[in-house]
């Protein structure tokens, strides 16, 4: 079958780091997504890894590993306005749609 | 308008009553799909349009739900019969192609259903 995992919560101060963290499982793999959602708010598209790496688009990276089925989302400088969640998504099997994981609630304290 | 606007952005029925809620996509866009999201869940697929055909409808949970794009454009979803546990927000999203080569969907704020 397919699924995804990411911690339910994750709390930081300003300023700082963190990572969240995503292991799926799936076959026919394309690539895995993240996406921030603020409470009551659309989910938006942050970034894609098809490829082994790292990603960067500002003070957020996306890191993916195939063989290891994991992911990453690192977020930088954490502001208050980075309270949301975040979720990892793949396409599912047919590539017709992507498949979300639980989501990863993040709170950002001063 | 620039995004992916839904109507109406929140909905009160009774249990057994039916219900519309409308998508208006991105211009262009031809990919088009409806997802739900339960509190504290991921949005969950329910169907795919490609153009004016749904090329995937195998997230509807039951025969109550049915969705249309008649020109490809604005899409309807249908809810019959409604139960308490249809109760969640519903959620449009549009993409150029449909392709999953770019992992990216761009969403509307939902319409949140509530069934009493």
């Amino acid at each position: 079958g397919q699924s995804l995992e990411q911690p339910s919560e994750v709390t930081a101060v300003e300023g700082a780091i963190v990572q969240i963290n995503c292991t799926y499982q799936t076959s026919g793999f394309y690539g895995l997504s993240w996406y921030q959602q603020h409470d009551g708010g659309a989910p938006t598209f942050l970034s894609y890894n098809a490829l082994d790496g790292l990603e960067e688009t500002g003070r957020f990276s996306s890191f993916l590993s195939r063989s290891d089925s994991y992911g990453y989302l690192l977020l930088q400088e954490l502001q208050m306005k980075d309270s949301a969640s975040y979720f990892c998504a793949f396409s599912n099997q047919a590539g017709t749609a992507l498949i979300f994981g639980k989501g990863t609630t993040l709170s950002v304290s001063s | 308008g620039a995004g992916v606007s839904q109507t109406p952005s929140n909905k009160v029925t009774e249990k057994g009553k039916y219900v519309e809620l409308r998508c208006d996509p991105i211009s262009g866009h031809t990919a088009l799909y409806w997802y739900r999201q339960s509190l504290g869940q991921g949005p969950e697929f329910l169907i795919y349009f490609q153009g004016t055909g749904a090329a995937d409808d195998s997230g509807l949970p039951n025969d109550r739900f049915f969705a249309v794009r008649p020109e490809g454009s604005v899409s309807t979803l249908k809810i019959q019969r409604t139960e308490r546990g249809d109760s969640a927000v519903y959620l449009c999203a549009s993409s150029l192609s449909g392709q999953m080569n770019t992992g990216e969907l761009f969403f509307g704020e939902g319409s949140r259903l509530t069934v009493l």
